[in-house]
């Protein structure tokens, strides 16, 4: 399909263990956002790359989270030592550029539950 | 402190009533938009307004963005149960790094 496609839709892990979460956003779009997002809750903003280049990180809650776009298409968020409060719906983003009135296409997120 | 503040946070509604939600902020934005969020899925853009003052209809649903661009407004008319959803505003932080910042949402259950 020609949209935002995001892996694995659901991921169960235990506490203290790695994750990562892939996005591959729609071709040719030079923008991607990475969001969490709580149950009934706006997606709260992590990380927003330019290209290859994470242009704003300030969302990133701490230095267990990282995020890599090494070719300016797919994204991947990595999780280290995960804790039971990192479970949330992870959704992704892209956009054909950055600024005010560009439409961003979500994918269907991924689900992570830590226990 | 949220940016943006979605008022009210739930809404649960029969078939046919209108409705107001109304996203609100201390900041002024260059534009501001609407997004629909159905569960499972991803928030998928309804609206984008650009100038003070401006009304868009879109169907039943029309959208407002305040005089001084700090707020809007979506105001659906004769909701249908397929209107439930998550809406959510959304601003792009131009002063920043062109991040896109969501609201806290409003929750819409509209009933048979």
């Amino acid at each position: 399909g020609a949209g935002v496609s995001q892996t694995p839709s659901n991921k169960v892990t235990e506490k203290g263990k790695y994750v990562e979460l892939r996005c591959d956003p729609i071709s040719g779009h030079t923008a991607l956002y990475w969001y969490r997002q709580s149950l009934g809750q706006g997606p709260e903003f992590l990380i927003y790359f330019q290209g290859t280049g994470a242009a704003d990180d300030s969302g990133l809650p701490n230095d267990r989270f990282f995020a890599v776009r090494p070719e300016g298409s797919v994204s991947t968020l990595k999780i280290q030592r995960t804790e039971r409060g990192d479970s949330a719906v992870y959704l992704c983003a892209s956009s054909l550029t950055a600024g005010p009135h560009t439409e961003a296409f979500f994918g269907q997120g991924t689900r992570l539950t830590v226990v | 402190t949220q940016l943006l503040e979605q008022s009210p946070q739930f809404l649960s509604i029969q078939e046919g009533e209108n409705l107001t939600v109304y996203c609100n902020s201390s900041s002024v934005f260059s534009s501001l938009q609407w997004y629909r969020q159905e569960p499972g899925e991803g928030p998928v853009l309804l609206v984008t307004v650009v100038t003070g003052g401006e009304v868009k209809k879109l169907k039943r649903l029309t959208f407002q963005f305040g005089d001084a661009r700090k707020d809007s407004s979506l105001h659906i008319t004769a909701a249908q149960p397929g209107d439930t959803g998550l809406y959510l505003c959304a601003v792009v932080l131009l002063y920043n790094t062109d991040k896109l910042i969501f609201g806290t949402g409003t929750r819409l259950q509209v009933f048979p």
